[in-house]
This record gives structure tokens, C-alpha cells and sequence, in this order.
């Protein structure tokens, strides 16, 4: 069965500095990858997604992530932060064909002006 | 377009009630998901349906727990007897087809609270 974690309950950046919020999955086909941002009472919104090709995905709002095979990684970028990327992230792995999507319990970003 | 709908967007119940939770999937999307996010916690699929297919029914926590999906189209997600520790944010999401890499759409979820 697929899984996915999120190492960092909560990650702190200065508004212009890059950000990284991390994820690590793990499968027994291949990975089907996917990024969502969760604002305040609202719904999860998709960012990113990765299905083959180029390990450098990149997504909405200047988001890019990097496939990792070789340390079962997906790890979420920006080059510079803003106060409005402040929301709860979440990592999610489908193996194979599988139906269900496990999600990572999330990300706190804050980004401080 | 429009995208997924829930209602309603908040339920305050009593505990031992039923309560029913709709989803409206973006329009000519075959695939439906429900999920249920507790406070502080990521999300816990609960069921999957695709066309005609029977529901993937795996992820319900209890016989409590029961969906039907109309037509191809509306969902409702249906919790007899609630109790407490059935608050939660339930999310419906729905994609264009199953497959692995198939993007899901979400709604902006409807929040249970079983008092």
C-alpha cells in the first residue's frame, strides 16, 4: 500500500526568501505525485502534479517540485515567498492505478513579512 | 465552469441523529471521491465511485457510514447515529476519469459537529 509523510508540521519563512516544504512517499508501483494548498475554511486546491518525464514539475502561483526516485522524495519549492503562499500544504501519492490517494497529514507555511 | 459544491457548509447535530451531506461533482466527471479530514489531520479517503462501477466502499470507518451517487452525477454521503467523534470537515472531489494520474477537484468541504 502507498503512504506519504510530511516530516515538518510547520515551516517558517521571511516573505523573498525560498521555501521547501518536504514530502517522502512510498510505493510498490509507480508513484503518481500530487501537491494541494488548503486555505482557511476552504476546500484543498491542486498546485502540482507529477506522472513521468521531467522530475522538475512545475505548478501554480511559481510552485515547482522535484521527483526524487532515488530518495522516494517530492518536495515542494518557490524561489521567493510571499505572505499570501501562508496556508496549509499537503502531499499526496497514488500508486499505480490504485483508487485512493493517501494524503500526508500537512504543512503549515507561514511566511512573515 | 462551475466547480464541486457541498452543502450544506456547516451541520450542527445532535448525537444518535442522521445527517446528510451533498456533493455536486464538476460537471461530465465520471470519478467521485469523499473524504474526511479531522482537526489537525490530513485526509482519510472513505469511498470512491467511477461511471457504473460499484463503489469502492474500503475506506468507510463503520456500517454507520453509507454514500449513493444518483444518476452518475449528485452524491450523498449519509452518517446514521452520529456520534462525537464523527466531527469533522468531509470533502467530496471529483476527476474526468480513475487512472493514477488523474487530477482531483475539490469542494470546499461541509463541517460536521456531533454535539
Amino acid at each position: 500500500a502507498q503512504s506519504v509523510a510530511q516530516p515538518e508540521d510547520q515551516v517558517n519563512v521571511a516573505e523573498g526568501n525560498p521555501l521547501t516544504v518536504k514530502c517522502t512517499y512510498s510505493v510498490s508501483g509507480n508513484p503518481y505525485l500530487f501537491w494541494y494548498v488548503q486555505y482557511p475554511n476552504r476546500g484543498l486546491q491542486f498546485l502540482l502534479k507529477y506522472i513521468t518525464g521531467d522530475n522538475l514539475v512545475k505548478g501554480s502561483y511559481g510552485f515547482e517540485a522535484e521527483f526524487n526516485k532515488s530518495q522516494t522524495s517530492f518536495h515542494l519549492k518557490k524561489p521567493s515567498a510571499l505572505v499570501s503562499d501562508s496556508a496549509l500544504y499537503f502531499c499526496a501519492v497514488r500508486d499505480g492505478d490504485n483508487n485512493d490517494m493517501r494524503f500526508g497529514a500537512g504543512t503549515r507555511l507561514t511566511v512573515k513579512p | 465552469g462551475a466547480g464541486v459544491s457541498q452543502s450544506p457548509s456547516n451541520k450542527v447535530t445532535e448525537k444518535g441523529k442522521d445527517v446528510e451531506l451533498r456533493c455536486d461533482p464538476i460537471s461530465g466527471h465520471t470519478a467521485l471521491y469523499w473524504y474526511r479530514q479531522s482537526l489537525g489531520q490530513g485526509l482519510e479517503f472513505l469511498i470512491y465511485f467511477q461511471g457504473n462501477s460499484a463503489p469502492d466502499k474500503s475506506g468507510l470507518p463503520s456500517d454507520r457510514f453509507s454514500a449513493e451517487r444518483t444518476g452518475g452525477s449528485v452524491s450523498t454521503l449519509t452518517i446514521q447515529r452520529t456520534q462525537q467523534e464523527d466531527s469533522a470537515v468531509y470533502l467530496c472531489a471529483s476527476s474526468s476519469a480513475s487512472g493514477g494520474g488523474k487530477t482531483q477537484y475539490f469542494g470546499p468541504g461541509t463541517r460536521l459537529l456531533v454535539l
